[in-house]
């Protein structure tokens, strides 16, 4: 069974231009999310959906940073304009519909010069 | 508060030896779910090992154990014959029910193997 998919695998900009991470959950697995991890410390859920229904987005920063899972598979997550503090590591995760575990993928490495 | 602790930044272990990484959580959820990841320098989040709230014993994946205590709110991990392949940071994280099934994570504990 192919894992959590994720590109790209690194990303380089400078501030204030925009980026966009794709991912790829499980087959079958209905809710998915998006961490943020930054150098040093533990991943923080900016998103949650289930299906292409947004179940908690308390943690994104909705000015600059924006989701979307349209047809309920894979899933978009976008940041316009980019700051130097979004340097992090993007982790996209997803669970079965009654699932307890959350199975990870690669992760996007993101450095904004 | 912060809902999951490690308190453990770093830390060595001897190849073929056991070793504990402790995680204290805060919850008053009566359901909730405990986790442990394994991240190596690539990055990904492997996972290892669940506790349930509900769970009469202690959870066992191969050479990973759970030492579940309910009345302390510890989740410790234990290793048992270290490989150097181990050699990661781990993360505890919880689950509460009430939270919508988002993981809460502790901020790790980086462990290196010697040969």
């Amino acid at each position: 069974e192919a894992g959590v998919a994720q590109s790209p695998r690194y990303k380089i900009i400078e501030k204030r231009q925009s980026v966009a991470f794709w991912c790829n959950p499980i087959s079958g697995h209905a809710t998915l999310y998006w961490y943020q991890q930054i150098l040093g410390q533990g991943p923080k859920l900016l998103i949650q959906f289930q299906n292409n229904g947004v179940v908690d987005d308390s943690q994104l920063p909705k000015d600059r940073f924006s989701a979307e899972r349209l047809k309920g598979v894979d899933s978009t997550l976008k940041i316009q304009p980019a700051k130097l503090e979004d340097s992090a590591v993007y982790l996209c995760a997803s669970t079965a519909a009654n699932g307890e575990t959350q199975y990870f993928g690669p992760g996007t490495r993101l450095l904004v010069l | 508060a912060q809902k999951i602790t490690q308190t453990q930044p770093g830390m060595f272990v001897q190849e073929k030896e056991a070793v504990t990484l402790d995680c204290t959580y805060d919850t008053s959820d009566p359901s909730y779910g405990l986790f442990w990841y394994k991240q190596p320098s690539s990055g990904e989040m492997i996972f290892l090992i669940y506790q349930g709230s509900y769970d009469q014993q202690n959870a066992t994946e191969g050479r990973y154990s759970l030492n579940f205590q309910k009345a302390r709110k510890s989740a410790n991990l234990v290793i048992s014959a270290s490989q150097l392949g181990d050699s990661a940071m781990y993360f505890c994280a919880m689950r509460e029910r009430a939270a919508g099934n988002k993981l809460t994570f502790g901020g790790g504990t980086r462990v290196l193997v010697k040969p």
